[in-house]
């Protein structure tokens, strides 16, 4: 069974400290995707990557990086982490082949920042 | 104006019934059309993809209007585990891939 695999389900940071999230995907797939959730406003998407090394910013990029120095492996990072930030991010993969668009999402990191 | 709308919700309906939602969505080049759904806390499923010719799984029937920019999914004889938040996302041009999710309805199924 094809599984994108994300490190915490759950995670409480303090304001200011630098948190990593990762994602990690078995299904060699090309595109990856960082997104947060948030009552009301649905999923957002922050940054993707098409390929390693590569990446775009998405629709809220601001207080986020991300790194993919591998094909199976995406990180998102907010380099100073604020209270605006708590939110349930999710991470997601898909193929470039056409014809097989669908995301196969993790299970979710639901991060609180204090 | 948002890219994909949706009715929140939530549509509250008793075991058996007949329920259709509705979205819509801004960018008349998109390409590609589905439904997922989620449960409460957990990620988003891939449900079914929505075909201009309109498709059918199961119980559930996507249609898919490009003329009025419009996508529905109906579901037929609810089930109490058809409780979730089902999700309108577009494909819009532009390539990677990049879908573009609506904020969701929620359906409530009692028995």
């Amino acid at each position: 069974d094809v599984k994108v695999t994300q490190s915490s389900r759950y995670l409480v940071k303090r304001t200011g400290e630098k948190v990593f999230l990762e994602c990690v995907q078995d299904m060699d797939h090309e595109n990856m995707f960082w997104y947060r959730q948030d009552p009301g406003l649905g999923l957002r998407l922050i940054y993707f990557s098409y390929d390693v090394k590569m990446k775009e910013k998405g629709d809220i990029p601001e207080g986020y990086s991300v790194s993919r120095e591998k094909k199976e492996r995406f990180s998102l990072i907010l380099e100073s982490a604020s209270t605006n930030q708590t939110s349930m991010y999710l991470c997601a993969s898909s193929s470039t082949d056409r014809g097989n668009y669908g995301y196969t999402f993790g299970s979710g990191t639901r991060l609180t920042v204090v | 104006r948002k890219e994909v709308e949706q009715d929140p919700g939530p549509f509250n309906v008793p075991e058996g019934a007949t329920v259709a939602f509705n979205c819509t969505y801004s960018n008349s080049a998109s390409q590609s059309f589905f439904w997922y759904r989620q449960d409460c806390r957990k990620e988003p499923k891939l449900l079914m993809s929505v075909y201009s010719s309109g498709n059918e799984d199961g119980r559930f029937t996507a249609q898919l209007n490009r003329a009025s920019q419009y996508i529905s999914l109906l579901i037929r004889d609810s089930k109490l585990s058809d409780s979730a938040t089902y999700l309108c996302v577009v494909n819009p041009p532009g390539g990677y891939n990049k879908l573009i999710f609506g904020a969701g309805t929620r359906l409530a199924v009692h028995p």
